[in-house]
């Protein structure tokens, strides 16, 4: 069974910085791209970073680029969203996504950035 | 970047009837190896997205018969043929051809009369 667990969510101030965590079972991690997508409250998802299945290619969404590193160990078969200088508008729950179709999602971590 | 247009961005069904939802792509999804990258996701409330349908028409395992997906270019729709209860949720297309980004529709949230 596929499973995704985010971990590292919580209340940061504006300027600060969190890291994500997303640890991955019941499929062979290192042949999939993933991804993190996000979800502010009471809107829609918004794609923020790729990541390919051996880690040599990343992407961001133009919002998050320079502020924010996806990364990958696939011998912890676990993803990492590195986030600095969050803003307010960062504020959203952070979804951690199988594959470069998301054929799955985990349950989502929430990330709050206010003072 | 795409932009993904969905519509109606609410939809109220009686239970029993049949729902559609339309998604309308900026540019064509066609991608250069032959393939329409345009997939569907169902948000029920408090819940994680979960994929319907990928590239274009085919149902992921475990998807009702109910749900069908069609359409071609940069025209798309999601056919519900009988609404139950349990389909309530925002129901959201996603682009994966032309990327970085990944883009997604703004949902159309589906509602029981």
């Amino acid at each position: 069974e596929v499973q995704l667990l985010e971990s590292g969510g919580g209340l940061v101030q504006p300027g600060g910085s969190l890291r994500l965590s997303c640890a991955a079972s019941g499929f062979t991690f290192r042949s999939y791209d993933m991804n993190w997508v996000r979800q502010a409250p009471g809107k829609g998802l918004d794609w923020v970073s790729l990541i390919s299945d051996n880690g040599g290619s990343t992407y961001y969404a133009d919002s998050v680029k320079g502020r924010f590193t996806i990364s990958r160990d696939n011998s912890k078969n676990t993803l990492y969203l590195q986030m600095n200088s969050l803003r307010a508008e960062d504020t959203a729950v952070y979804y951690c996504a199988k594959g470069g179709w998301i054929d799955f999602w985990g349950q989502g971590t929430m990330v709050t950035v206010s003072s | 970047d795409v932009v993904m247009t969905q519509s109606p961005l609410s939809l109220p069904v009686t239970l029993g009837q049949p729902a559609s939802i339309s998604c309308r792509s900026s540019q064509s999804l066609v991608d250069s190896d032959g393939n329409t990258y345009l997939h569907w996701f169902q948000q029920r409330p408090g819940q994680s997205p979960r994929r319907l349908i990928y590239k274009v028409s085919n149902r992921d395992s475990g998807v009702p018969d109910r749900f069908s997906g069609s359409g071609s270019g940069t025209d798309f729709t999601l056919k519900i043929s009988r609404v139950e209860a349990e389909d309530v949720g925002v129901y959201y297309c996603m682009q994966g051809t032309h990327w970085p980004p990944i883009t997604f529709g703004q949902g159309t949230r589906l509602e029981i009369k």
